[in-house]
């Protein structure tokens, strides 16, 4: 059974400050990952994909991959309560449609 | 544009009836997806149309039939549903399987 696990949190920060969500996987076949906010009772909303080792940065956020450790990580600096939400990791079962999700970390970012 | 529109926004069926979710995109993505989302849970994957034809069925209950019509559409057709299939049915589209995913609003479904 392939797996996504991340922590569910919640993970509390203070405004302005960086939020670090983890995930790990278990399928080294999969080649692309995902990262999606979900607010409650929405869709959940693309906001990272990361598809080679290291680094990629948009705005204030940034995903890192190292698939030897079979790890993606998203960081989000300077947060803003509107960031707070559920963060889902998404990996893709070898090179196919099927995402795998991890179960969710809920992020708060206080004022 | 990165927009996928799914319609109803709501739905509540009865056990008995016959309804049907429908998913637009217009970004010619080759890769269409059904999803349900229960409360506090990540998203399961139902079904995965790649260049209309269906190319992933995660082993769904035959009360939900899948349907491509063409590359820009697809629908969920719903027939005697059970009240646990009550959730969040989410459509999605990529330009091709294993890219990125684009999420619809989702339609709310209730069944009674």
């Amino acid at each position: 059974q392939k797996e996504v696990e991340q922590n569910s949190g919640p993970l509390s920060v203070p405004e302005g400050a960086i939020a670090s969500l983890n995930c790990t996987y278990s399928d080294r076949g999969s080649q692309s990952f995902f990262w999606y906010r979900q607010y409650s009772g929405k869709s959940p909303e693309l906001i990272m994909s990361i598809y080679s080792n290291g680094d990629k940065e948009d705005g204030r956020f940034t995903a890192q991959l190292n698939k030897a450790s079979q790890y993606v990580s998203l960081l989000i600096r300077d947060s803003q309560p509107s960031d707070s939400a559920t963060y889902l990791c998404a990996v893709n079962e070898g090179n196919t449609g099927k995402l795998i999700f991890g179960q969710g970390t809920t992020l708060q970012v206080k004022p | 544009d990165t927009e996928v529109t799914q319609t109803p926004k709501h739905l509540v069926m009865g056990m008995t009836n016959k309804k049907s979710l429908k998913c637009e995109q217009h970004m010619g993505h080759r890769a269409m997806y059904w999803y349900k989302q229960k409360a506090k849970k990540p998203p399961e994957l139902m079904f995965v149309y790649s260049y209309e034809k269906l190319s992933i069925n995660e082993s769904v209950p035959s009360r939900f039939s899948p349907e491509c019509p063409n590359s820009s559409l697809l629908n969920l057709h719903l027939h005697a549903l059970q009240p646990e299939d009550s959730a969040l049915y989410l459509c999605a589209s990529s330009q091709d399987e294993g890219r990125e995913q684009y999420f619809g609003p989702g339609t709310r479904l209730t069944v009674t």
